[in-house]
């Protein structure tokens, strides 16, 4: 079946300074998923950071990037320069042929420090 | 704009005790429903969809059920709980199904004892 392998976390970076968190999927039931990065700030419902549609495309918000990468089939989640704001849990996660399931990881924590 | 409303924000439980958990969404019709799972430590599962009233499929078997009684309200329920239900529980919806975006509710979390 369809899986997504991500940076175990917990992720402790300082303010300032640069992050990836990698992500690489299996997707068994589809050729090109749509990939997505999600979030969960603390106290806050799960959100969408950033989805990217065609291979070889990069999406982008908040200052973090990452881009679809279907010959290593990865989608590693980068910032150059992190903020104490940015701690939270980031999910890499798939879309399958199957109605509208996502296939997640397993969610990496991050902890920015001041 | 959207709004989804997951109730109650978390539960305490006992073993054998029956369980509803709720969701609606507001400012969004005949939207796709879904209801996903986490365990403390697993990953997010995805447990039922729903496309329209009335209709939801089972994507996960885990001794709960789900209904969708109206367009904007979608329900997950057992008669009997179990401890490997505890976990955090996450309604989300989409305009569309296939890989559309979902969009998520706050969560609720259960602690069955």
């Amino acid at each position: 079946g369809d899986s997504v392998t991500q940076t175990e976390g917990p992720v402790t970076v300082s303010e300032s300074e640069s992050l990836i968190i990698n992500c690489t999927y299996s997707a068994t039931s589809i050729a090109y998923p749509n990939l997505f990065w999600y979030v969960r700030y603390p106290g806050e419902g799960l959100q969408l950071l950033l989805k990217v549609i065609t291979a070889g495309q990069k999406g982008s918000s908040r200052g973090f990037e990452a881009t679809y990468n279907k010959e290593t089939t990865s989608f590693h989640l980068q910032k150059a320069s992190v903020q104490e704001s940015d701690s939270a849990v980031y999910y890499c996660a798939l879309g399958t042929q199957v109605v509208g399931q996502l296939t997640f990881g397993r969610g990496t924590r991050l902890q920015v420090y001041a | 704009a959207q709004t989804i409303h997951q109730w109650p924000v978390a539960e305490i439980k006992a073993v054998g005790s029956p369980l509803s958990l709720g969701c609606t969404i507001k400012g969004k019709s005949s939207p796709n429903l879904y209801w996903y799972w986490q365990a403390t430590g697993g990953t997010l599962q995805q447990l039922f969809y729903s496309i329209t009233v009335g209709q939801v499929e089972s994507v996960v078997q885990l001794n709960l059920s789900a209904s969708r009684p109206k367009d904007d309200q979608f329900i997950l329920s057992t008669e009997k709980l179990l401890l490997s239900h505890s976990g955090f529980y996450l309604c989300a919806w989409s305009l569309m199904g296939g890989q559309d975006t979902q969009y998520f509710g706050p969560g609720t979390r259960l602690l069955v004892l």
